[in-house]
């Protein structure tokens, strides 16, 4: 079946860019989208089709998906964006989430 | 404002199965499809299945064939998910999620989510 890899965890400091990659095979071939938790809370999109930015999130998040890797880039990154991120892509008619990456703004 | 109300947290014995709904509004049900995503404690997110509320065609993951059924009801525009033969591995919180596309798409917005506690 198919995987999408991602690291557990990622720091950055504040204002600092924060990037947070999902490796899959061909992944570049599929619409990759990414998704914020944060503790006690729902999924919120993030990034859908690659790299669009759905409206109200703000435009230092941006995405891009080439090859085996798609990337979640936060630029500026802020203590507001601490959570867990996951990626999400289709294969084969059913979808796959990344492990999730536990991000620590600090 | 488009949004997913589900419904509240459930206790299961083992064996037993659960049926939790989830009710759209700002928007036509029979729009969009509709995908059932869980979450076990501290664990990732892990796709259940996806329905297409128009037709109430379902396309479930195979790990949850034969024990999972997605159904929907365009009057009240709820859509209801059942899993059976419960086990404490089924212990999660049952998100709904609206999928933009199948085969393709992303999912957005999400339910405030359900926890299933399956306890003897």
């Amino acid at each position: 079946s198919y995987e999408l890899t991602q690291p557990p965890s990622v720091s950055v400091s504040p204002a600092q860019t924060a990037t947070i990659t999902c490796s899959g095979d061909k992944l570049g071939t599929k619409y990759t989208s990414w998704y914020q938790q944060k503790p006690g809370q729902s999924p919120v999109l993030v990034i859908y089709q690659d790299s669009t930015r759905p409206s109200g999130i703000p435009e230092r998040f941006s995405g891009s998906n080439s090859g085996d890797t798609a990337t979640l880039t936060i630029s500026g990154t802020q203590a507001v964006d601490e959570g867990d991120y996951y990626c999400q892509a289709w294969d084969s008619a059913t979808v796959v989430f990344g492990g999730g990456t536990k991000l620590t703004v600090l | 404002q488009e949004q997913l109300v589900q419904s509240g947290a459930e206790v299961k014995r083992p064996g037993a199965s659960v049926r939790t709904s989830c009710r759209a509004s700002g928007y036509t049900i029979t729009t969009y499809y509709m995908n059932w995503v869980r979450q076990a404690p501290g664990q990732g997110l892990e796709w259940m299945g996806i329905i297409d509320p128009s037709d109430g065609s379902t396309k479930y993951a195979q790990k949850f064939q034969g024990r999972l059924t997605m159904t929907r009801d365009t009057s009240t525009s709820t859509i209801y998910m059942e899993l059976s033969s419960l086990t404490s591995e089924d212990t999660a919180v049952y998100y709904c999620a609206r999928g933009h596309g199948k085969n393709y798409g992303w999912f957005d917005p999400w339910g405030q989510g359900t926890l299933v506690t399956v306890s003897s």
